[in-house]
């Protein structure tokens, strides 16, 4: 199996810019998740997907988030109008079908807000 | 309370030495439990799972859980320099399907 895919690994942009990142599961994993990590904490659960389904976003996740798995493969995450406080690594992870599988992850998105 | 705690270290161990991590949670509606590792700039890598009460081993790595106590701990034996990472300790609660993870410990292996 290849691993999860994220795609572009840095990303500097200036304030107020829209962004949008993709993000390639593993083969066959039906679940994807994003996170958002900064520098000394662990990663924040942004939100889940189960195919091509929406399940579970977190309040962290304001308008300006948006995310879509529009065939229940590769799914993009989009900020519109970024802010300082944007700046973070943006983690995707996937997962098997099942209860309890566990979430693998790639190497994550990097984004800088000038 | 944060819903999962980890100690920030970082903890020093001497090379193969044992080293111990803990974690504690708040939630007792935790089902599962997992540890990652995570080199500086890099993503977290999965070393161990546990549902279960008990003792989990894998080649050097053994993860312990109490759930009376709300308490996940990861053992690594014979530590190696390369060893040396942040451990994250993550949570899976039964009604959601996302991991809840703490601040992670640094570890470091001195040679």
């Amino acid at each position: 199996d290849t691993g999860v895919s994220q795609d572009p690994r840095h990303k500097i942009t200036k304030r107020g810019q829209n962004v949008t990142f993709r993000c390639d599961p593993i083969s066959e994993h039906n679940r994807l998740y994003w996170y958002r990590q900064t520098l000394g904490q662990g990663p924040e659960f942004l939100t889940y997907f189960q195919n091509e389904a929406q399940l579970e976003k977190s309040r962290l996740l304001s308008d300006r988030f948006s995310a879509e798995r529009p065939k229940g493969s590769f799914s993009t995450l989009e900020i519109q109008r970024t802010e300082q406080g944007d700046s973070a690594m943006y983690l995707c992870a996937s997962s098997p079908r099942g209860g309890n599988q566990p979430q693998h992850f790639g190497d994550g998105t990097r984004l800088s807000i000038l | 309370q944060k819903e999962v705690e980890q100690n920030s270290g970082p903890l020093s161990v001497p090379e193969g030495a044992i080293a111990s991590l803990n974690c504690t949670y708040s939630d007792r509606g935790s089902q599962s439990f997992f540890w990652y590792r995570q080199y500086s700039g890099k993503s977290p890598e999965l070393i161990m799972f546990i549902y279960s009460n008990g003792d989990k081993e894998d080649g050097r790595f053994t993860a312990q859980l109490n759930k009376a106590s709300q308490y996940v701990s990861l053992l690594i034996r014979d530590s190696q320099p390369s060893d040396s990472a942040t451990y994250l300790c993550a949570v899976k609660v039964d009604s959601s399907y996302k991991l809840i993870f703490g601040s992670g410990t640094r570890l470091l292996v001195r040679p």
